[in-house]
């Protein structure tokens, strides 16, 4: 069955922390991202990877930078928290099996940043 | 650019009515449609899926139509339950970028017993 873990459910932080969010798949997928939802925004696309080390930016990557030394592993790194930061942060995988590729969620991190 | 459309939450049903939730899109060629779930407290997973015109993805008694004319994929069930509450989010395939989804806004429904 497909598993995507991702560090803590839950999250408070100061502002100005640096604050990583960890992910972890094993499906051995190619393909992961990140995304934040917030009330009335849906879903939005901060960083996605498609291969190890590789990154591309997405709709809304101000403030962010990710890493990804593993396949199994990206990382979420906000350098600087701040309170509009403060969200539920979605972790993504997929595989590309023909046309798009269904991605698989992880249970979400909700931070709250003071 | 390609976008997805829903209708707005949230929608409050009692047990055993008929759901609809409407979603269109608008896209170039012909992309792959998704709909998702969001139960509460959790993160998302698959509802079910059509890869071309005219396919019927179903799953757990949902069913959704891609319907190239209307550029339509709007998600029905005919009996809801109380563990059907959940938000639900209607997505297309990006045809720029296939890793990538574009989503929709997500609606939330609720069932009451």
């Amino acid at each position: 069955d497909v598993k995507v873990t991702q560090s803590s459910r839950y999250l408070v932080k100061r502002t100005g922390e640096k604050v990583f969010l960890e992910c972890v798949q094993d499906m051995d997928h190619e393909n992961m991202f990140w995304y934040r939802q917030d009330p009335g925004l849906g879903l939005r696309l901060i960083y996605f990877s498609y291969d190890v080390k590789m990154k591309e930016k997405g709709d809304i990557p101000e403030g962010y930078s990710v890493s990804r030394e593993k396949k199994e592993r990206f990382s979420l790194i906000l350098e600087s928290a701040s309170t509009n930061q403060t969200s539920m942060y979605l972790c993504a995988s997929s595989y590309p099996v023909g046309g798009t590729d269904t991605q698989y969620f992880g249970p979400g991190t909700r931070l709250t940043v003071l | 650019g390609d976008s997805v459309t829903q209708m707005e939450g949230p929608v409050t049903l009692s047990e055993e009515a008929f759901l609809t939730i409407n979603c269109t899109y608008t896209a170039t060629g012909y992309p792959s449609l998704f709909w998702y779930v969001q139960y509460p407290g959790e993160g998302l997973q698959l509802l079910l899926k059509a890869t071309k015109a005219d396919d019927k993805g179903s799953n757990k008694g949902f069913e959704a139509t891609y319907r190239k004319e209307t550029t339509s994929f709007h998600l029905e069930k005919g009996s809801v339950q109380v563990s059907d509450s959940a938000v639900y989010f209607c997505a297309l395939g990006d045809a720029g970028n296939n890793r990538k989804l574009i989503w929709g806004l997500g609606t939330s429904l609720a069932v009451n017993p």
